[in-house]
């Protein structure tokens, strides 16, 4: 199976810090991805995930759970061009199954 | 360095027609994938080519083709367009486990 689960939307304030999860039921499952997605534009590569735990890079941080086929993703102090789409990404092989995505909204 | 191009960017097509899109890798990549993606949804896996050898193809109908040429440079034949072909098509060339994503083109079937 490749049932990917995460919120439709949410809404944050300039400076907060949010997280955005998401599980996953992948068959054969080799890591896990984040791609950020502005509206209109392409899928840009944030992180992949393939041993258990937390992997921070500046701003953003994702934790995997592989027994328990979780990920979140962490966004911290919370910027305006932050406004985006969210994709979790599970790989399998070498290919990746996209989510539907989580719209991010920041308000000033 | 150059990242990966799609040619053309948008494209505008009536139904029945045929449409050929162009993706080029970036440099040293071998694999190019091609996804899918309509309005509000993530993208949807068409095909995976590495070596000129498809790889891997998704929930796409026989009208969907595609085919890797030996710089990597790869297209995607879509024939006898429908309606729901409208969509952007987004290429990705990668060289190990991270797909990076070209800027996509935008059909539109009429």
């Amino acid at each position: 199976g490749q049932n990917i689960d995460q919120p439709t939307e949410m809404t944050a304030t300039e400076g907060a810090i949010v997280q955005i999860n998401c599980t996953y039921q992948t068959s054969g499952f080799n890591g896990l991805f984040w791609y950020q997605q502005h509206a209109g534009e392409a899928p840009t590569f944030l992180s992949y995930n393939v041993l258990d735990g937390l992997e921070e890079k500046g701003r953003f941080s994702s934790f995997l759970s592989r027994s328990k086929g979780y990920s979140y993703l962490l966004l911290k102090e919370l910027q305006m061009k932050d406004s985006a789409s969210y994709l979790c990404a599970p790989s399998r092989d070498d290919k990746i199954i996209f989510g539907k995505g989580t719209r991010l909204h920041i308000l000033p | 360095d150059a990242g990966v191009t799609q040619s053309p960017t948008h494209l505008i097509k009536t139904r029945g027609q045929h449409v050929t899109l162009r993706c080029s890798p970036i440099s040293g990549h071998k694999s190019v994938s091609w996804y899918q993606q309509v309005l509000g949804q993530g993208p949807q896996f068409i095909f995976q080519y590495y070596e000129k050898e498809e790889r891997g193809r998704g929930n796409f109908p026989d009208r969907f083709s595609a085919r890797q040429f030996p710089n990597y440079s790869s297209e995607l034949n879509v024939n006898a367009l429908l309606l729901g072909d409208s969509a952007l098509y987004l290429c990705a060339s990668s060289l190990g486990d991270t797909q990076y994503f070209g800027p996509g083109t935008r059909l539109t079937v009429l």
